[in-house]
């Protein structure tokens, strides 16, 4: 079975620096998709970004990217110029590349703080 | 509506009663997917529907949780006999298929006391 592990219960940065949250995940398979959501008090969970397994080429999306290594497992997520906006609870999560399998299986989540 | 609709957003219930919780999808999407999500936890899966039917309903807990998408829109979570380990965030989502991104509603705070 496929998990996903977020190491870091809770984060910081301050406002406009530059903040990488952690996510490792283990599969035996080879076609996948790799997600990072935020989710702000609301509940209501947002897509940040996603990346497929079979591209090399790291995803980004304007202040956000990540740092995809396969071979390690590893699925970090870079927000550049952090705003106050961006506080939140962040979820790494995983979904397999198998037609008719389109559950998605999460992290325990990040909390992102950041100091004015 | 323009996004995915849950009501109520907050339910108190007493152990052992029978509570429905509603999703109303974005119009045209016909995957619909429930979570369940614990206080400190990640989502977990409960059951993803494609039209009317149950695709995939290998993460309900047991034969107390049942969901139903009659119409192939909205959507009903079904628990009965509730108990106190029921209590938790239930997210529902919905996408165009179940492909593409999915679009999350605001989520149901279920409360056993």
């Amino acid at each position: 079975a496929q998990t996903v592990t977020q190491s870091q219960p809770e984060m910081s940065v301050q406002e406009a620096e530059t903040v990488t949250l952690s996510c490792t995940y283990d599969t035996s398979e080879s076609d996948y998709y790799l997600f990072w959501y935020k989710q702000p008090p609301s509940r209501q969970m947002i897509l940040v970004i996603r990346q497929e397994a079979y591209k090399q080429q790291n995803a980004t999306e304007n202040r956000f990217s990540v740092n995809f290594q396969k071979a390690a497992k590893s699925f970090s997520l870079k927000i550049s110029d952090s705003q106050l906006g961006d506080a939140a609870m962040y979820f790494c999560a995983y979904r397999s590349g198998q037609d008719s399998n389109y559950q998605l299986i999460w992290g325990a989540g990040t909390k992102l703080i950041i100091k004015p | 509506g323009a996004g995915v609709s849950q009501t109520p957003s907050n339910k108190v219930t007493e152990k052992g009663k029978y509570v429905e919780l509603r999703c109303d999808p974005i119009s045209g999407h016909t995957a619909l997917y429930w979570y369940r999500q614990s206080l400190g936890q990640g989502p977990e899966f409960l059951i993803y529907f494609q039209g009317t039917g149950a695709a995939d309903d290998s993460g309900l807990p047991n034969d107390r949780f049942f969901a139903v998408r009659p119409e192939g829109s909205v959507s009903t979570l079904k628990i009965q006999r509730t108990e106190r380990g029921d209590s938790a965030v239930y997210l529902c989502a919905s996408s165009f298929s179940g492909w593409t991104e999915a679009f999350f509603g605001q989520g149901t705070r279920l409360t056993v006391v």
